[in-house]
């Protein structure tokens, strides 16, 4: 009974270098939603993916963030050229439909913490 | 704009207390809210999750209510034990469009 993978767990870069943020969703799930949260903060949406198309990135910053849900393989969150803002808790979710009313199945989460 | 207010912030109480969690919103139109529970350094998880025409729902020692008239709910937690410290959050869904998080209430129980 898989459910949201993340990885890494933790992961540390220095400031410029990228970061990659990988999610797996729950089995048969084929929408994946990503949330940023910083320290003493409320989740903050990004964007929402479906098998190969982003449905909505509202959320994401224009410059050095981009994200990816391939036909095959997990989705990526990709930052590029970090900054120590960049430091948080990066939450992967998924649901079956994409529909609103669904329950988002969320992962463990990745925490970057750049130097 | 759609908006989800939590309150309190944070709310300190002792084990086996009851304690109260409120949830006000302004999302239109209105489909569903649900209840997380997120422990520290891990992912949110459902608690609950409320229609239109649901007053009150329970799971376990967690209720939630639901006024969708004056657009609150509230979250009640009984008997409250230590690994209920979490953060809670409120997310209040449109019947189209992406859903809308509050920014949580940290409960803390203490021995």
């Amino acid at each position: 009974n898989a459910g949201v993978m993340q990885n890494p767990r933790h992961l540390v870069r220095r400031r410029g270098q990228e970061a990659r943020l990988r999610c797996s969703p729950v089995k048969g799930h084929s929408h994946v939603y990503w949330y940023r949260q910083l320290p003493e903060e409320g989740l903050k949406f990004m964007v929402y993916l479906q098998k190969e198309n982003i449905i909505d990135e509202s959320g994401m910053p224009k410059e050095r963030f981009s994200a990816e849900f391939p036909k095959e393989g997990p989705s990526i969150l990709r930052i590029q050229q970090v900054v120590r803002g960049d430091s948080a808790a990066y939450f992967c979710a998924s649901s079956p439909t994409g529909v609103a009313q669904e329950t988002q199945y969320f992962g463990p989460g990745t925490r970057l913490l750049v130097l | 704009k759609n908006q989800v207010e939590q309150s309190p912030q944070s709310l300190i109480i002792l084990e086996g207390k009851n304690c109260t969690l409120q949830c006000n919103y302004t999302v239109s139109p209105f489909s569903n809210l649900r209840w997380y529970k997120q422990d520290t350094g891990r992912g949110p998880v459902s608690l609950t999750i409320m229609t239109f025409s649901e007053n009150t729902k329970s799971n376990g020692r967690y209720t939630a209510t639901l006024d969708a008239d004056t657009k609150q709910s509230s979250l009640h937690i009984t008997a409250s034990q230590l690994s209920d410290s979490a953060s809670y959050i409120c997310v209040v869904s449109p019947s189209r469009g992406k859903s809308t998080f509050g920014d949580g209430t940290t409960l803390t129980v203490k021995p």
